[in-house]
């Protein structure tokens, strides 16, 4: 399965609100979705899984929704830390494959 | 708390071989499988493969078959990822992260160069 994110950038200001998309080729079974976020110099970090959970320890300003083959992150109301690099990742078959990411700078 | 600490950078010729550790602690090593991502300069992330740390069972990337292997020590719950024959191309970050599914604590990485 491809993975497409869109947009590869998007420049916001602290408080806005982003909306990030990851469209698969074919159907994601069981919304087996993850997304991640990627600092430079830091592991990626689990952010949702199940297309809409959220990973432990995770703020409620990051929501996940989406099923079948498109999926979207929502981050609310950007805080300074949340600039960074996220990824999608489909695990409803093998090989679990990501998306080539979505870089949210700021404008 | 779960932690994955791997071992250190490495610098290796084209055409060597080089092993990466990866020591679990803070859950019981066996109950959970390990996987391996890697990014490499500039690029996105790529699922090298996975180990059942209970029985040693592995699954590796196709286009890496051949010429990696995942091993587990239970006794020290540390595994091992073995890539041979290294080209520029493994030139990357390489991530041990647990669970095959989604994956919900990574290690701090370790860069692997591959250069004459």
């Amino acid at each position: 399965i491809v993975l497409t994110q869109s947009p590869g950038t998007l420049s916001l200001s602290p408080g806005e609100s982003a909306t990030l998309s990851c469209r698969a080729s074919q159907s994601v079974s069981g919304r087996y979705l993850a997304w991640y976020q990627k600092k430079p110099g830091q592991a990626p970090r689990l952010l949702i899984y199940g297309a809409s959970s959220r990973a432990t320890g995770i703020p409620d300003r990051f929501s996940g929704s989406g099923s079948g083959t498109d999926f979207t992150l929502t981050i609310s109301r950007l805080e300074p830390e949340d600039f960074a690099v996220y990824y999608c990742q489909h695990y409803g078959s093998s090989p679990p494959t990501f998306g080539q990411g979505t870089k949210v700078d700021i404008k | 708390q779960v932690q994955l600490v791997q071992s250190g950078a490495e610098v290796k010729k084209p055409g060597a071989s080089v092993k990466v550790s990866c020591k679990a602690s803070g859950y019981t090593f066996t109950t959970t499988t390990i996987s391996w991502v890697r990014q490499a300069p500039g690029r996105g992330l790529e699922w090298v493969g996975w180990i059942i740390t209970y029985n040693g069972n592995t699954n590796y990337a196709q286009k890496l078959q051949g010429r990696v292997t995942m091993t587990r020590d239970t006794s020290t719950s540390t595994v091992y990822l073995e890539l041979r024959s290294l080209t520029s191309d493994d030139t990357a970050v390489y991530y041990c992260v647990r669970r095959s599914d989604f994956f919900d604590h990574w290690g701090q990485g370790t860069l692997v160069t591959v250069s004459s």
